[in-house]
């Protein structure tokens, strides 16, 4: 069983819609991150959130946009999405490296399965 | 930057075959090493990690030694089981920067046991 949940499992949308992913920790940790993962490739990392602030921003495109409203959560919310956006959104949580989480992993989630048509 | 190599499948092997995957690493700072495994549908599962030179990280089975003389991280298992068969992948952190870094990923190997 994974400690981080996300939700919806998987998500159909159309290019005008909105929609938000969601995912929860409950492990304290106060580092936060979104990764993308197309069929047979390794994760990119897309943003880090570091005690609830945007530590990293890997020049995602502004129809991703991220937020952090408390040290559990961390949403993705979406908006007018490309064909090629259409992959497996994954969350992870780790400790914070600055207080003593320098040497620990991240942990993922089962991710969202995304299809834009 | 950082970079991780580690070859790429697929690998089919029978099982109770002795299983090995190379990977090879660069990195500006003194990395922390891990393996994940990812089954069909599902998000990536830490297998086993390595904070330090020499260290040996171990679970399932299977097993890791951090060699920085090479900046390697081969995983290996004696004895592989058809349960096994998933997408494997070598990462690192650096931290170099001080803060929270994402992984640096391999591109996966693709293990197959067959019956």
């Amino acid at each position: 069983d994974t400690e981080v949940t996300q939700t919806p499992k998987h998500l159909v949308m159309g290019m005008t819609n909105k929609k938000s992913l969601k995912c929860e920790q409950h492990m304290g940790h106060r580092a936060m991150y979104w990764y993308k993962q197309k069929a047979k490739k390794p994760p990119e990392l897309m943003f880090v959130y570091s005690y609830e602030k945007l530590s990293i921003n890997e020049s995602v495109p502004s129809r991703f946009s991220p937020e952090c409203p408390n040290s559990s959560l961390l949403n993705l919310h979406l908006h007018a999405l490309q064909p090629e956006d259409s992959a497996l959104y994954l969350c992870a949580s780790s400790q914070d490296p600055g207080t003593g989480g320098r040497n620990q992993p991240q942990h993922f989630g089962d991710g969202t399965r995304l299809s834009i048509l | 930057g950082d970079s991780v190599t580690q070859m790429e499948g697929p690998v089919t092997l029978s099982e109770e075959a002795f299983l090995t995957i190379n990977c090879t690493y660069t990195a500006t700072g003194y990395p922390s090493l891990f393996w994940y495994v990812q089954y069909p549908g599902e998000g990536l599962q830490l297998l086993l990690k390595a904070t330090k030179a020499d260290d040996k990280g171990s679970n399932k089975g299977f097993e890791a030694t951090y060699r920085k003389e090479t900046t390697s991280f081969h995983l290996e298992k004696g004895s592989v089981q058809v349960s096994d068969s998933a997408v494997y992948f070598c990462a690192l952190s650096d931290h170099s920067g001080g803060g929270a870094d994402g992984l640096t990923f391999g591109k996966g190997t693709h293990l197959i046991i067959q019956p």
